[in-house]
């Protein structure tokens, strides 16, 4: 069975600090990963995925995520904050190889970008 | 890109009444969809997934009698609450998939029962 750990539910930075949001995941076969982003009353939104290959994805908004697999972690960064990335972002995995097409999330991230 | 279209973005509801609430991929076709709960300020949690032209499968603690799924089509599921109470108050989202690890959101229902 897989499962999402976020660590903070809430994460204060500056603008144009840089921006970690943190992910571990457990699973019993090789993940997909995801990172959305969802803003007030609206649904998700993917930022990147990692499937297989390359460990670095690069996604939307200037963000991207590294697969460490020794470390079973998939932490979201940005380099520069703008106050357009306050919003709440989601960690989820799938066990699509395990023939398994459902999305499992973390409980979430609420960023907040201070002026 | 593939776009998932959710109607209505919000409702109320009288307690005892049905609501429905429908999600449609609009260019592609989605052999699996799926329906969400989030209450506020929490995560995403699975209700059901169904397959078109199929039953759908609930997760565990969700009332299948009560969370009505209805998946006719390639691009249309629907989710219908009956007798809705307070309590089922909540954001439904669903997600249509057209390939294993791949998934749209729909943007979401705010469901107010009074």
């Amino acid at each position: 069975a897989q499962s999402v750990t976020q660590l903070g539910s809430h994460v204060s930075v500056s603008e144009g600090a840089l921006v970690l949001l943190r992910c571990n995941y457990s699973s019993s076969v090789p993940p997909y990963l995801f990172w959305y982003v969802q803003y007030p009353n609206q649904g998700l939104q993917l930022l990147l995925k990692y499937t297989t290959g390359a460990t670095l994805v690069k996604g939307i908004n200037g963000f991207e995520a590294e697969f460490k697999k020794s470390e079973t972690s998939f932490h979201l960064t940005k380099p520069s904050a703008h106050m357009s990335d306050a919003a709440e972002y989601f960690c989820a995995v799938s066990e699509v190889w395990a023939g398994a097409n459902n999305l499992f999330f973390g409980t979430g991230t609420r960023l907040t970008v201070i002026p | 890109g593939a776009v998932v279209s959710q109607h209505p973005s919000w409702v109320i509801c009288k307690s005892g009444t049905s609501v429905k609430i429908e999600c449609r991929s609009l260019d592609f076709q989605a052999t699996t969809m799926f329906w969400y709960r989030q209450f506020p300020k929490q995560s995403l949690m699975l209700m059901a997934t169904s397959n078109e032209g199929s039953k759908a499968t609930y997760e565990q603690g969700v009332e299948k009698d009560k969370f009505l799924i209805n998946h006719a089509s390639l691009t249309l599921s629907t989710l219908t609450v009956t007798s809705a109470h307070p309590e089922d108050s909540s954001f439904y989202i669903c997600s249509a998939s057209k390939e294993l690890g791949g998934y749209t959101f729909g943007s979401g229902t705010r469901l107010t029962v009074v």
